[in-house]
């Protein structure tokens, strides 16, 4: 699975949009963009993934750039319930549990 | 969406206890889960794989007699800490992988609440 690239922390104030970046320069052709979150202390949550074209589901919009090596998650109209280490996953889709899970970013929303 | 839960939630124990974690997914059924170990302020961990009805894949550095994992059924598999030991203590999480899923453009993973293990 491709290598992923996230700053460690950013902060967002609360009401605003969230902009996570994530960069994936090593991806292949069939491999996805998955997003997941971890609140403090609780299992992982799956946010949204893509392929190529952007997605927008009701958590959180993914948006992925032409060449696929970079992608950006945007949480809206960010609530303090988002602050958690939000993790970028590139893999193979038929290789959900081998999920690699970096050090992912840690997003602190402040009111 | 899916649910998986995940008990206890928290234990703790003496060093030389056995500690017996189960997995169940309530909604759907899960050919295969994972197990994940996570230290504090660390990323997840996969220790190894769960495949209903025959036995469990460990990544290398991941000790098979010490971890035991049984998946009985399709809606439920077990860890078993052996003979914990304090570097045992650590946040375990199972996941798993709806079986009904169709391979392409859904295969995401559903996760449990986590238990963290206190070895005293």
């Amino acid at each position: 699975d491709a290598k992923t690239t996230q700053p460690p922390s950013m902060d967002c104030a609360e009401g605003r949009a969230a902009n996570l970046p994530c960069n994936h320069s090593t991806i292949s052709g069939n491999e996805y963009v998955y997003w997941y979150r971890q609140i403090h202390s609780q299992g992982p949550q799956y946010i949204i993934h893509g392929l190529k074209n952007n997605e927008t589901n009701e958590m959180a919009s993914l948006i992925i750039t032409e060449d696929r090596k970079s992608s950006t998650l945007i949480l809206p109209h960010a609530t303090l319930r988002d602050t958690a280490v939000y993790y970028c996953i590139v893999r193979y889709n038929t290789n959900a549990g081998k999920s690699t899970f970096g050090d992912g970013t840690t997003l602190t929303v402040k009111p | 969406g899916a649910v998986v839960s995940q008990h206890p939630s928290r234990f703790i124990c003496k060093s030389g206890t056995s500690v017996k974690i189960e997995c169940r997914s309530l909604d759907f059924q899960a050919t295969t889960m994972f197990w994940y170990r996570q230290f504090p302020k660390q990323s997840l961990m996969l220790m190894a794989t769960s495949n209903e009805g025959s036995k469990a894949t460990y990544e290398q550095g991941v000790e098979k007699d010490k971890f035991l994992i049984n998946h009985a059924s399709l809606t439920l598999s077990t860890l078993t800490v052996t003979s914990a030991h304090p570097e045992d203590s650590s946040f375990y999480i199972c996941s798993a992988r709806d079986a009904e899923s169709p391979f392409g453009n859904n295969e995401k993973l559903f996760f449990g609440s986590g238990t963290q293990l206190s070895v005293l």
